[in-house]
């Protein structure tokens, strides 16, 4: 079974700070995204890395893809209170299989 | 364009009574998903549909749970004799393929009374 674990599982945050969540796995993956859930929403893709190695940033949010495609990195700088929400990881098998799920990491960012 | 709808947004119903919620995929989008939940918590997978294939039920947590998808579109997914611990929001998504970045409609929140 193809697990992804997500740290920490909830974080509090002042405006203006940096933070960073982690996605990580014993197990390879062709590809691997990030999405953000907002109370009342469904989650919403912010990026997919494909690459080892791979770097993206979005604004002020920095996504990376560990070089053995085992792990993932979200960086958030500066953090502001719209950055409050759920994040979620989720990793793609090169197989006829849907995608794996972490359990995801809550944030609060305080005004 | 239209993305994934899921009506009811809402529903409120007693315990033992059987509901249905309704799922519009993206159209052209061959995968289809539905998670469940619970407040405060992450997704828990409950079914998949891709193409023609036999969906796979492994996520679903009881007998009472089922789903069909017409058509290769639109879903249904049916909780019969709800309990108490059903109330969660169903979250349905879809995908161009089953291991593609998946899109997502707001939920139907429901409460068992």
């Amino acid at each position: 079974t193809q697990l992804l674990e997500q740290s920490p599982q909830f974080l509090s945050i002042q405006e203006g700070e940096n933070l960073t969540v982690y996605c990580n796995s014993s197990s390879v993956f062709s590809s691997l995204q990030w999405y953000r859930q907002e109370p009342g929403e469904g989650p919403v893709l912010l990026v997919t890395v494909v690459t080892g190695g791979e770097v993206k940033k979005l604004k002020r949010l920095t996504f990376q893809f560990g070089d053995a495609r085992k792990d993932s990195s979200l960086h958030i700088t500066a953090a502001q209170p719209g950055d409050t929400g759920l994040y979620l990881c989720a990793g793609a098998t090169s197989g006829n299989t849907p995608l794996v799920f972490g359990k995801g990491t809550r944030l609060s960012v305080i005004a | 364009g239209a993305g994934v709808s899921q009506s009811p947004s809402n529903k409120v119903t007693e315990k033992g009574k059987d509901v249905e919620l309704r799922c519009d995929p993206i159209s052209g989008h061959t995968a289809l998903y539905w998670y469940r939940q619970s407040l405060g918590q992450g997704l828990e997978f409950l079914i998949y549909f891709q193409g023609n294939s036999a969906p796979d039920k492994s996520g679903l947590p009881s007998d009472r749970f089922s789903a069909e998808r017409t058509g290769g579109s639109v879903s249904t997914l049916t909780i019969q004799r709800t309990q108490q611990e059903d109330s969660a929001v169903y979250l349905c998504a879809s995908s161009l393929s089953v291991n593609q970045p998946q899109h997502f409609g707001d939920g139907t929140r429901l409460s068992i009374l």
